[in-house]
């Protein structure tokens, strides 16, 4: 089965600070990639995703970028962190087209202030 | 948009008392896939419904989908303290899987 790294678990970043959240897949080769962020109650944003390396899709304007430069290598970064980017951003996976079971990895917090 | 819409929001209920949640989407989908959120975690898979009317059902949990494949419901009998955390249904939508905004089940011990 997959296996969804994701690093760092909680960090504290002052506003208009870089970001740089890293994800990595084990256990599948070129699966669809996901970045989510949830706010603290709520439910999950998706906010870019990805189908094959080097193809990113936004589904919201952000102040938020993603990366993939390897199959199982997705990257969320911000070049100038705003407040309202806090929340919990979790990277998910699925192989074998976007309707099989997603694999989630443990989230990382993110606290902007 | 395509959107999947999920109520109640919020359910409070004593332990032993049943719980539902129901899931309504904007389009016909392919499937329906359950997750569950328990509090400072990540979402987990619970099950995945591919036909339409299916029903299935995993201990205390049963899970169906409707006739016409655009609604869901998620029900659990005897609700226990291990029950507690946020129910999301989820549907896929193009290459993406779109969530409802989860129902969030707290429980009176």
């Amino acid at each position: 089965s997959q296996t969804i790294h994701q690093w760092p678990a909680t960090l504290v970043q002052p506003v208009g600070s870089p970001l740089s959240l890293e994800c990595t897949v084990e256990g599948t080769s070129n699966p669809n990639l996901y970045w989510y962020r949830q706010a603290a109650g709520r439910g999950l944003q998706l906010l870019f995703y990805s189908v094959g390396i080097g193809q990113i899709s936004s589904e919201v304007p952000q102040n938020l970028s993603a990366s993939r430069p390897q199959d199982r290598q997705f990257i969320l970064s911000s070049k100038k962190l705003l407040l309202s980017d806090s929340g919990f951003y979790l990277c998910a996976a699925v192989a074998g087209g976007p309707t099989g079971e997603l694999f989630f990895g443990e989230g990382s917090r993110l606290t902007v202030l | 948009g395509q959107q999947v819409m999920q109520i109640p929001q919020y359910q409070h209920v004593q332990e032993g008392e049943d719980f539902t949640t129901y899931c309504n989407s904007s389009t016909t989908l392919s499937n329906i896939q359950w997750y569950k959120q328990r509090p400072g975690g990540h979402p987990v898979f619970l099950i995945q419904l591919v036909k339409s009317g299916e029903v299935k059902k995993q201990k205390r949990l049963t899970f169906q989908f409707g006739e016409a494949k655009k609604n869901s419901s998620l029900h659990i009998t005897a609700t226990q303290t291990t029950d507690v955390g946020t129910y999301f249904c989820a549907g896929p939508m193009a290459q993406k899987l779109v969530f409802g905004q989860g129902t969030r089940l707290t429980i009176n011990p």
